[in-house]
């Protein structure tokens, strides 16, 4: 089992330029989340996904795309990457979220210059 | 909307219990209780959740207010790995779940 995955672990982007962050859980969750987290800052969350094929805005979403086709693979997208999208991105996934717990993923680290 | 609010940070000696609390006035009847932290430069953790009844298991113990608008997370004996940012978060209205900004954590040895 393992876990909840994200790839990549470090990136840099250029202004204007995209990129998918991707995520997947191998324990058949139907809840997925997408949270930034800036320096010193506590967690924010960006899109989030009660299963597939549905997916709802959370508190900062402008600026990514989400989609879930499958039950395991969560993608964000970025599509004009600005300088305050610089954060780390955190994916998570629960299979209650009131009731159990949610499992993070390692993070992603990405730098806009 | 579900919100909670935390002291910005605490400090605790070595060794020594810790209390840390967490405001939830405007918690449901169905909402439960969760904490999670974040050591540095890693995703967060799970820590303990409950819903009335005081909860424990090998890593704290949450006791639960009986109008259940507040709650404290026990930590029995810091250590330094207990170093951390703690998060008492409850579901938004709906199956959004937030965080707060938490309650930093420092250890004195």
């Amino acid at each position: 089992n393992a876990g909840v995955t994200q790839t990549p672990k470090f990136r840099i982007l250029k202004i204007g330029q995209s990129m998918t962050l991707q995520c997947t859980q191998d324990m058949n969750h139907n809840y997925m989340y997408w949270y930034r987290q800036d320096p010193g800052m506590g967690l924010k969350l960006i899109y989030y996904s009660v299963g597939a094929g549905i997916t709802d805005k959370g508190e900062v979403p402008n600026g990514y795309n989400v989609s879930r086709s499958t039950t395991e693979d969560f993608p964000l997208r970025l599509e004009l990457a600005a300088p305050s999208q610089t954060s780390v991105y955190f994916c998570a996934s629960s299979n209650d979220p009131y009731r159990e717990t949610q499992y993070f993923g390692p993070g992603t680290r990405l730098l806009v210059l | 909307d579900a919100k909670t609010t935390q002291p910005n940070s605490m400090e605790s000696n070595e060794e020594e219990p810790v209390h840390l609390p967490c405001n939830h006035s405007t918690i449901s009847g169905t909402d439960y209780i969760h904490w999670y932290r974040q050591l540095p430069s890693q995703g967060p953790e799970y820590v303990i959740h409950g819903l009335t009844s005081n909860v424990n298991n090998r890593m704290a113990s949450l006791a639960i207010a009986e109008d259940r608008k507040s709650s404290t997370l026990i930590l029995h004996r810091a250590t330094l790995r207990d170093a951390a940012v703690y998060y008492c978060i409850l579901r938004d209205v709906d199956d959004k779940v937030i965080f707060g900004p938490g309650t930093s954590l420092s250890v004195i040895p």
